[in-house]
């Protein structure tokens, strides 16, 4: 079957901008959850998502914000850019019940200049 | 969720045991041990997680102490490809809040 979907793979914006990354989950999982990694903070949780309701968060400003389409699918957006903001966006979706383990997309490879 | 400790690099012969050690001395009773890991510039992999109980599949084995504190992950047969970044999570399930959130792992490099 098919796995977590990214899009775009990469993205170069200026500051100040706006971005929305898309996120398209296994057929079927339910939750999906956003990372931000950077060789300096390593792998950072965002928010979680699970029909359609936020269900956790992370430490992260309020210009980083998501929503969950009643597909699944997951967007979420970044606003105001900041040089700072640079770095990849990982998607991993689960069934959001259970134990089972999350899968994760490629990413997207965000590039603020 | 409980913090949990691992070395910050190892390395394993090619075709040896691949023994990955993490502490998790403030684990809860209703917390999993999960394994991930990442090869450059990929997303994280799941491998294994468990409760209690010793755990094997396809790719790795997890053994928890009877303490539950600390856990190992196994591969059996290391190869090249298995060189990545490991990291060792605690969590409560999903329908608990678990949120998952990755320390800085194990980078373990395995040398033909």
């Amino acid at each position: 079957k098919a796995g977590v979907t990214q899009t775009p793979r990469y993205l170069i914006k200026t500051r100040g901008q706006q971005v929305t990354l898309s996120c398209s989950p296994i057929s079927g999982h339910r939750s999906v959850s956003w990372y931000q990694q950077t060789p300096g903070q390593g792998l950072q949780f965002l928010f979680e998502y699970f029909s359609e309701t936020q269900r956790n968060k992370g430490n992260f400003p309020g210009r980083f914000s998501g929503r969950q389409f009643s597909n699944s699918r997951s967007e979420m957006n970044v606003s105001t850019l900041e040089l700072g903001d640079s770095a990849l966006y990982l998607c991993a979706s689960s069934l959001g019940q259970g134990v089972r383990g999350y899968t994760f997309g490629s990413g997207t490879r965000l590039t603020v200049v | 969720d409980a913090k949990t400790t691992q070395p910050t690099s190892m390395d394993c012969a090619e075709g040896r045991a691949a023994n990955l050690p993490c502490n998790h001395s403030t684990i809860s009773g209703n917390e999993y041990v999960y394994w991930y890991r990442q090869i450059h510039s990929q997303g994280p992999q799941y491998i294994i997680h468990g409760l209690k109980n010793n755990e094997t599949n396809e790719m790795a084995s997890l053994i928890i102490t009877e303490d539950r504190k600390s856990s190992t992950l196994i591969l059996p047969h290391a190869t090249l490809r298995d060189t990545a970044v490991y990291y060792c999570i605690v969590r409560v399930p999903d329908n608990q809040g678990g949120k998952l959130i990755f320390g800085q792992g194990t980078e373990l490099s395995v040398k033909p």
